[in-house]
C-alpha cells in the first residue's frame, strides 16, 4: 500500500543550530499531514499538523513546509535544543483526518550541547 | 501525561500466558485504537475503534483480542505469543479520525520469553 517514509535516519545538530527533518509521501491523495515528537520511554506527541491547501504553518519554533508537487514534507526546528533530541514522525491521512494516519519510519535527532 | 494512561507499562510474559493490556483515555474522544512499534519499523495500525465499536482490524493474528467495553476503554488481550510479538505497545485516542491528530498514551514496553 501507499507509504510514509523520512529521506535520514538520524541527524546531529549542536544546540542553536536549526533542524530540518524531511518526510516524502507517496500517497497524492493524502490532505492532512502531522509532525510527531517521540521522546525515549514515552508515546508519540502532537507537534504541529498542515492542511494539503497550506504549504507553510509556523508554530513556537517549529515550522511545517509542505509541497504537494513533489510529495515532500519537512519540519524546521529553529534554535535546537538538547530537549528537542527524539525521534520525529511525519504522518499522512486523508479525508481531511477522518480515515486513520499512516505514520513514516521516523527520524532520530540528537542535539549536542 | 497525556490524558490516556496505559498499564502496565512493562511486561514480560511466557509464550503460553495470557495477558491483558489496559488503555483509558479521560478526554472525552471517541474513537481508540491500537498500535504496535517495533524497531526500525513505522507504527503499525492494529486496531480501531469508534464508538467502541471495531471498524478496522489490519490483519491482526488472532492471539491478540481487543475489547472496547465503552469509548474511554480499551484492552488488548494476549494469549500464546511469539518473540517476535515483543514490541512497545501504543494505545492512542482521537475525535473519531484525525483533526488534531491523535494522542498516545506512553505504551507498553512487552517481552515475550
Amino acid at each position: 500500500g501507499e507509504s510514509v517514509g523520512l529521506h535520514l535516519p538520524t541527524l546531529s545538530v549542536q544546540e542553536g543550530d536549526n533542524s530540518i527533518i524531511n518526510c516524502a509521501y507517496s500517497n497524492s491523495a493524502s490532505d492532512y499531514f502531522i509532525w510527531y515528537k517521540q521522546e525515549s520511554g514515552k508515546g508519540p506527541q502532537f507537534i504541529i499538523d498542515i492542511r494539503s491547501n497550506m504549504d507553510k504553518r509556523q508554530g513556537q519554533r517549529v515550522t511545517v513546509l509542505l509541497n504537494k508537487t513533489v510529495k515532500h514534507l519537512s519540519l524546521q526546528i529553529a534554535a535546537t535544543q538538547p530537549g528537542d533530541s527524539a525521534v520525529y514522525f511525519c504522518a499522512e491521512t486523508l479525508n481531511s483526518g477522518y480515515s486513520t494516519l499512516t505514520f513514516g519510519k521516523g527520524t532520530m535527532l540528537l542535539v549536542s550541547p | 501525561e497525556t490524558g490516556v494512561t496505559q498499564t502496565p507499562r512493562h511486561l514480560v510474559m511466557g509464550m503460553t500466558n495470557k495477558k491483558s493490556l489496559k488503555c483509558e483515555q479521560h478526554l472525552g474522544h471517541n474513537a481508540m485504537y491500537w498500535y504496535k512499534q517495533s524497531a526500525k519499523k513505522p507504527l503499525e495500525l492494529m486496531f480501531v475503534y469508534n464508538f467502541k465499536e471495531q471498524t478496522e482490524n489490519n490483519s491482526v493474528p488472532s492471539r491478540f483480542s481487543p475489547e472496547c467495553p465503552n469509548s474511554s476503554h480499551l484492552f488488548l488481550h494476549l494469549h500464546t505469543l511469539q518473540p517476535e510479538d515483543s514490541a512497545l505497545y501504543l494505545c492512542a485516542s482521537s475525535y473519531g479520525g484525525g483533526e488534531g491528530g491523535y494522542t498516545f498514551g506512553s505504551g507498553t514496553r512487552l517481552t515475550v520469553v
